[in-house]
């Protein structure tokens, strides 16, 4: 059964610090991989999907990155701003089928402070 | 652009109380989601559809019901409300084959 957890459960950084949120999955059958984030009382927001035979993707200030052999993957913010406060959902899609759901981990809550 | 629309965003309901959770999307998209989130958890998924009339359990579907007549329509049924159902629950909607797009939920005590 595919596990998903993130460490640190929540993070406390200064403004303009840079920084890395961290997922891993048991299973490293995986298809995609996405993270997401979620405001206080908010629905969740989809940040940046990586398919199993990519290693990166980058959005901006955001960059993910997908090691599937050792079934970790990594979200970098750079120059962290006060408006990155939030909670950062990590989710894999465990199987290469259309409308398969995503198994979630619980979470990194980030406080950027100024 | 709505997006996805869930509704009511809070309710309060007794014990044995039964009420229907609303979702909508207007992206045509065929694939849907229910999911509940309890405090400090991930999410997870109670029951998903693929396309109008047809419709599969998740991974905690005991205590709810759902129904898909039309594409844009998958409301969510409590029948006998407990108090282990008190929880936020996310719709979401996707093409299948794109990151899904939810709600911004509906929170549920049950009192």
């Amino acid at each position: 059964k595919q596990e998903v957890t993130q460490i640190p459960a929540a993070l406390s950084v200064p403004e303009g610090e840079n920084l890395v949120l961290n997922c891993s999955f048991t299973d490293s059958a995986i298809y995609n991989l996405q993270w997401f984030r979620q405001d206080p009382g908010k629905g969740l927001t989809s940040l940046l999907l990586i398919q199993s035979s990519q290693r990166e993707q980058t959005s901006g200030r955001l960059n993910a990155s997908l090691d599937k052999s050792s079934g970790r993957s990594t979200l970098y913010i750079a120059a962290s701003q006060p408006g990155d406060s939030a909670t950062y959902l990590c989710a894999v899609k465990k199987e290469e089928r259309a409308g398969t759901a995503l198994i979630f981990g619980k979470g990194t809550t980030l406080s950027v402070s100024s | 652009n709505a997006g996805v629309t869930q509704t009511p965003k809070f309710r309060i309901l007794k014990i044995g109380q039964s009420m229907t959770l609303q979702c909508a999307q207007d992206m045509n998209h065929n694939y849907m989601y229910w999911y509940r989130q309890d405090p400090g958890m991930g999410l997870k998924l109670i029951y998903y559809s693929v396309g109008a009339g047809i419709t599969d359990k998740g991974e905690v579907p005991n205590g709810y019901n759902v129904s898909r007549s039309t594409t844009e329509d998958f409301p969510l049924r409590l029948e006998l409300a407990a108090p282990s159902q008190t929880s936020v629950y996310f719709c979401a909607s996707s093409t299948g084959w794109q990151p899904q797009h939810f709600g911004d939920g509906t929170r549920l005590s049950i009192l």
